[in-house]
């Protein structure tokens, strides 16, 4: 089956560092990824849509210098949070599905495990 | 604007009942559904995906069905076991197939034994 890794799975810092994270594909191509933010005891928030070799679709809302995404190659996107703030602290997810991109796809979303991003 | 719903919010059941949880969308003109699985503090664990042209999806225990004409789904759950304890969250793909996807607030299912 298709399986999407997320890493690190947590991390801790302090206010004003930037934390990078990184969401793989890692038995299939995702020309199209997508990045969601969930806060405590709700439901997942898209932020914005990922393309290989373009920049980002970002949602409304969403400032794209805080949230710096690259999507290096077809199986790999990073999400870097740029200073982060305690407002910034949440459970980030990645998802990709096989064929994304390349037309219509009617496959599942994969999700990666997430990561829960705290700043003190 | 897609709004996903999904009541009840919360649900406790007792070992071995069946159960079914409800999805409901604004706008019928959705590409597919697509049901999750989510434990405390990890990512989504997909169950079952059903294609605008389909009317159901049943993997083991689990049966999704869809109503597009009237904005529902239905995730019917036999035989409930502990292990079935999550949240559950129903999420559907718009028809301009973007691929981005409407989540609804998820239901937190207990099974107790």
């Amino acid at each position: 089956g298709a399986v999407v890794s997320q890493h690190p799975s947590r991390v801790i810092c302090k206010s004003g560092t930037s934390v990078k994270i990184e969401c793989r594909s890692l038995d299939f191509q995702a020309t199209t990824m997508f990045w969601y933010r969930q806060f405590p005891k709700q439901s997942l928030m898209l932020m914005a849509t990922s393309n290989e070799g373009s920049k980002a679709t970002y949602e409304q809302g969403v400032e794209k210098d805080k949230f710096l995404i690259n999507h290096a190659s077809l199986t790999l996107s990073t999400l870097t949070v740029t200073s982060a703030h305690p407002e910034d602290s949440s459970f980030y997810i990645c998802s990709a599905a096989r064929g994304e991109g390349k037309g219509t796809s009617n496959q599942p979303q994969h999700f990666g495990d997430g990561t829960r991003l705290s700043i003190l | 604007k897609q709004e996903v719903t999904q009541i009840p919010a919360a649900l406790s059941v007792p070992e071995g009942e069946n159960l079914v949880l409800n999805c409901s969308f604004t706008d019928s003109a959705i590409y597919n559904l697509q049901w999750f699985r989510q434990d405390p503090g990890k990512g989504l664990t997909s169950l079952l995906l059903i294609q605008s042209s389909q009317r159901e999806q049943t993997s083991g225990r689990l049966n999704a069905s869809l109503d597009k004409s009237s904005g529902r789904s239905t995730l019917y759950i036999a035989a409930s076991q502990p292990g079935d304890s999550a949240t559950y969250l129903c999420a559907v793909r718009g028809s301009s197939n973007t691929g981005k996807l409407i989540f609804g607030q998820g239901t937190t299912l207990q099974v107790k034994p």
